[in-house]
């Protein structure tokens, strides 16, 4: 079945730190990729969706372009804040298995003023 | 814009109890979506109903039900809680997206506990 694989567990930076998370994932068709943000307290919030091969996905200074070559959608932002820490999942959609989202498993960043 | 609304915030039972969670949406979304959230497992879905009349079974359903009331309302029943399944229970809606995958927008979460 699809799989979204996200290596980082957690990480750790300073204000203005360029940041990088990675997701990787594996699809029999060709799925749209998302981003989606939790914040502690709240259920995840929407980032921004990609749905085709170098198409660049983008909000809030974060981006991520779709990688059909490496199958990846990696999550960069040039210079973090303290407010970026959340955790960050990766999901994708594939219209082979219907309305559903699959999941990472998600990368707490945690940023240091 | 609109608000999903997830009752209650925490959910405390007992082994072996049938539990009951709520969730509302006011967006008028066609498609709702009940999840668990384990630490370091990342979202898993449990049921999902495209449309009002309509469930399905996700990756996770084992041990649940899912009632669909009416298009705003979508109910999760956990039918014999296990201490195993403690977790966080977040409920989700969409626009029937089709092909372009709209996007989904969650509720603050049930937490719950067993004893």
């Amino acid at each position: 079945g699809d799989s979204v694989t996200q290596t980082e567990g957690q990480v750790a930076l300073s204000e203005e730190d360029f940041l990088t998370i990675h997701c990787n994932y594996s699809a029999s068709g060709y799925p749209a990729l998302f981003w989606y943000v939790q914040y502690p307290g709240e259920g995840p919030q929407f980032l921004f969706r990609a749905s085709r091969d170098k198409e660049k996905g983008s909000s809030r200074g974060f981006e991520a372009t779709y990688d059909k070559g490496t199958t990846s959608f990696h999550l960069r932002k040039a210079s973090v804040q303290e407010s970026d820490s959340a955790v960050y999942y990766c999901a994708l959609g594939d219209i082979n298995m219907g309305y559903k989202l699959t999941f990472g498993t998600g990368t707490s960043l945690l940023v240091d003023p | 814009g609109g608000i999903i609304t997830q009752t209650p915030k925490f959910l405390i039972g007992q082994e072996g109890q049938k539990l009951t969670l709520k969730c509302q949406q006011n967006f008028n979304h066609d498609t709702m979506y009940w999840y668990r959230q384990d630490s370091g497992k990342g979202l898993r879905l449990i049921y999902y109903s495209i449309t009002e009349n309509d469930l399905q079974k996700g990756d996770l359903s084992e041990g649940y039900d899912a009632s669909r009331e009416k298009k705003s309302s979508f109910s999760l029943t956990v039918t014999s809680a296990q201490k195993n399944e403690m977790a966080v229970f977040l409920c989700a809606s969409s626009i029937l997206g089709g092909f372009n995958y709209a996007e989904q927008f969650f509720g603050p979460g049930t937490r719950l506990t067993v004893l």
